[in-house]
This record gives C-alpha cells, structure tokens and sequence, in this order.
C-alpha cells in the first residue's frame, strides 16, 4: 500500500497571509508528483507535474517544490485570496504507465 | 475546447439495480481514469486504461464493479447490483500521450446516490 500524506488536513487563513502545505510520499520507486486544486462544485484542475529532484515550480502566487530524496513536497500560496479557497490534492506516480495515488488532501479556506 | 464530459451528472436509483456511467474523454487522450469520492473521504482509484494495454482493475472494489473503453475512447462504468455503499461522487479524468509527465483533466463527476 502506498501511502501519501498531507498536512495539514484543512487550514483557515485571512485574505493577505501567505501560507504553505506539505504532502509526504514513499521516496523509493518516484516518478512523478502531482498537485491539484479542486473547488467545491468543480472539477479537480491541474496545478503542477513535477519529476526532478529539487524541482520548483510557479503559477502566479502559487508555488511549489520536490523533494524526492526524502520523499516531500510543499505548495506556497503568497497572499491569500478567498478565490484560493479550494481542497489541495496531490498524487503520486510510482512508475511510467501506473495510476496516480492520491493524498487527502488539504482543505483551504481563505477569509476577507 | 471540450473537456471531459460524463453523463449523467446526477443519479438516483434504488439498491439491486444497476447503474451506468458514461466518460467521454478529450480527444486524442490516451489514458483514461476513473476515480470515486465518497462522504468524507479522499479521491479512490478504481480504473485506469493506456491506449490499447490491458487495463489495470486493481481499484475496482468488488465484482460488481467494471468498466471498458470502447474504440479507445468513451468509457463505461458499470455497476451491478448496486448497494448503499456505493454512493459517491465518480470522477473521470483523461491524460494526453507523455506518461506520468502530463497532467490528468477531470469530468465535473456523476453523483451517486442509492436509496
């Protein structure tokens, strides 16, 4: 069984802050790791796909990095805003035609 | 451009009948997935087909469960004899040609609810 793990479960923020998340994964066997936002009443939209060691990746105030040595990555968000607010999943892929496992995700709500 | 479409978005049914959904995804995609969410819980992997392989059913729950991928293209998954359960949201996603490189473009789901 492979287990992701992120952290925190769901987090309550004010427009303005800047703040950040983690998602643990197993580090043997790493291909590729995915991080998606998924907004109530939506669908899951893609954020980043990131494969290399030390990665780091931007999208506007959003960020990210990779670190698969330990087997961790963090996303940022800089200046919250309420449009933010959404559950952040990330997945795993552990080799190069295998399905994605996902994470819990982490619930973020961003106040005015 | 078209996204993933499935049908129905919402479905109501009562427990012992059977269900069918419908992924219709981007064309030119290779891969296709589908997940569930049930109350309170993560997004579960049930299925997932690459282009013409054998697909891996690993994530399908039990028996009841199953699902093909006719010409490459639009899915079906099926459920028999359905219990309560099996109440959940059901994700499709498809993923252009690139392997694990390229991200997943998700349905908006189809509700399941089982009286």
């Amino acid at each position: 069984i492979l287990n992701v793990e992120q952290s925190p479960q769901s987090l309550h923020v004010q427009e303005g802050d800047s703040t950040n998340f983690t998602c643990s994964f197993p580090s043997s066997n790493f291909y590729a790791l995915h991080w998606y936002r998924w907004e109530t009443a939506k669908s899951p939209e893609a954020l980043f796909v990131m494969t290399l060691n030390g990665d780091e990746k931007k999208k506007g105030r959003i960020s990210a990095t990779l670190n698969t040595k330990e087997g961790y990555s963090y996303l940022y968000i800089k200046g919250s805003q309420p449009e933010d607010s959404a559950t952040y999943l990330c997945a795993f892929h552990t080799g190069t035609a295998s399905k994605l496992t996902f994470g819990t995700g982490t619930r973020l709500q961003v106040t005015l | 451009g078209a996204g993933v479409s499935q049908s129905p978005s919402n479905k109501v049914t009562e427990k012992g009948k059977d269900v069918e959904l419908r992924c219709d995804p981007i064309s030119g995609h290779t891969a296709l997935y589908w997940y569930r969410q049930s109350l309170g819980q993560g997004l579960e992997f049930l299925i997932y087909f690459q282009g013409n392989s054998a697909p891996d059913k690993s994530g399908l729950p039990s028996d009841r469960f199953s699902a093909e991928r006719t010409g490459g293209s639009v899915s079906t998954l099926t459920i028999q004899r359905t219990q309560q359960e099996d109440s959940a949201v059901y994700l499709c996603a498809s993923s252009p040609p690139g392997g694990v490189n390229q991200p997943q473009h998700f349905g908006d789901g189809t509700r399941l609810s089982i009286l």
